[in-house]
């Protein structure tokens, strides 16, 4: 069975400042992929980020990456230069590529709040 | 490209009525997929489609729930009778198999049942 684990229910940054949130997974799948999502305060799920568990280099879209720690079962989402705008609730997600169809795993989520 | 539509945003029904939400996948995509989400139980997964066909329905909590997809750009997700209980924010979500398989969520509809 997959688990997504995130230990963080909230954190709170400075504006400008950058902030790690935290995301462990398990999995006996040789082949995955790991996902971030974002949900403000409207509601929607916006999608951020994406890592294949054989891709050699941490993804990065802009203000964006991943901390990809294979050994450590671990892809923390780093944000830098945080915004206001940032704060919303940010979920991590695992798919299987063997046998799991294009299911996500998500976990509990973190509330992110960047202050002035 | 439209992303995901949902319809209707909002919802508000009295228990026992039934309830119908509509969701248009990402034109080209073939997996659609059926969430719930509630502050108690977070986001769940109803039930999921592949190429208009379910694979899975083992998140549909009762006999209640039922969808449906008879095309590819068109699929519903039934409540009847419905429930207080059903309070929720449902969301639709489309994918390609191939490359990352990445979702795309719609905005989802707010269902209030009185």
């Amino acid at each position: 069975a997959q688990k997504i684990t995130q230990t963080q229910p909230g954190m709170f940054v400075q504006e400008k400042e950058a902030v790690t949130l935290d995301c462990t997974y398990d999995t006996s799948d040789p082949s995955y992929g790991l996902f971030w999502y974002k949900q403000p305060s409207s509601g929607e799920m916006i999608f951020l980020i994406y890592q294949g568990s054989y891709d050699q280099q941490n993804a990065t879209e802009g203000r964006y990456s991943l901390n990809f720690q294979k050994a450590r079962k671990s892809a923390n989402l780093v944000i830098s230069a945080s915004q206001l705008g940032d704060s919303a609730m940010y979920f991590c997600a695992m798919r299987r590529f063997t046998g799991g169809g294009n299911k996500l795993t998500f976990g509990t989520g973190t509330q992110l709040k960047v202050e002035l | 490209d439209a992303g995901v539509i949902q319809s209707p945003r909002h919802e508000v029904t009295e228990m026992g009525q039934e309830v119908t939400l509509r969701c248009k996948p990402i034109s080209g995509h073939d997996y659609l997929f059926w969430y719930r989400q509630t502050m108690m139980r977070g986001l769940e997964l109803l039930i999921y489609f592949n190429n208009n066909v379910p694979i899975d329905d083992s998140g549909m909590p009762e006999d209640r729930f039922s969808a449906k997809m008879p095309n590819a750009s068109f699929s519903t997700l039934k409540i009847q009778p419905s429930e207080p209980r059903d309070s929720a924010v449902y969301f639709c979500a489309s994918s390609f198999r191939g490359q990352t398989g990445t979702q795309y969520f719609g905005p989802g509809t707010r269902l209030t049942v009185l």
